[in-house]
């Protein structure tokens, strides 16, 4: 089965410090999907990835899959308060989404 | 709120008790999903139903774990015999297309086993 590993495991960075969060795949990834969690609560999604190369942007978060779509990353510009949650990649067993395999997460801290 | 709901938030139960967990998804939406979260880890798959029909199912999905969408509608997930071991976040997610690989994942029902 597939397996995702994420690092770092946690972070601290001061607000307005760029960061980033990767995460390593066993195996050829079908695609790549980023998604945030606040402690305690649900999932919201973020991005979504599917070819070697592929790089996408909302604001200032940043997401790139490699192009032997083994490994993926997600940079943040100029933090802010508002980023800090928990980053978790996804993807999917087989070329069909119908089920995801989460990594284990990478808890964000934004200090003031 | 991403228009899945769960109920409830919170439930406490004493091991071997039996507890039911509901899930309303977003009403266009055909899939629905059960993820199970302990802390620290990312979701882990438990089941997946497209509208009635149950697709999927993980090993980890044991025995006295049963799932249910009735009329491809809410979801439940009923835990019976409930163990320490069953203490997690259980969530919810629902997907309209397969391949835009978008779940939308409610706020999650946290189970504590006493």
């Amino acid at each position: 089965s597939q397996e995702l590993e994420q690092s770092p495991q946690s972070l601290i960075v001061q607000e307005g410090k760029n960061l980033t969060i990767n995460c390593t795949s066993s195996k050829t990834l079908y695609g790549l999907y980023w998604y945030k969690q606040k402690y305690g609560e649900g999932l919201i999604f973020l991005m979504m990835l599917q070819k070697g190369g592929e790089e996408k942007s909302h604001e200032k978060i940043t997401a790139k899959l490699d192009e032997k779509k083994q490994q993926s990353s997600l940079h943040i510009t100029a933090s802010q308060p508002s980023h800090a949650g928990i980053y978790l990649c996804g993807a999917p067993d087989t070329g069909t989404a119908s089920k995801l395999t989460f990594g284990t997460g990478t808890r964000l801290q934004v200090t003031l | 709120d991403t228009g899945v709901s769960q109920d409830p938030r919170h439930k406490i139960t004493k091991r071997g008790q039996n507890v039911t967990f509901r899930c309303d998804p977003i009403s266009e939406h055909n899939r629905l999903y059960w993820y199970r979260q302990t802390l620290g880890q990312g979701p882990e798959f438990l089941t997946y139903f497209q509208n009635e029909a149950q697709l999927e199912k993980s090993r980890l999905l044991s025995d006295r774990f049963s799932a249910e969408r009735p009329k491809g509608s809410f979801s439940t997930l009923e835990i019976q015999r409930t163990e320490q071991g069953d203490s997690a976040m259980y969530l919810c997610a629902t997907s309209a297309r397969e391949e835009t690989g978008e779940l939308f994942f409610g706020e999650g029902s946290r189970l504590t086993v006493l």
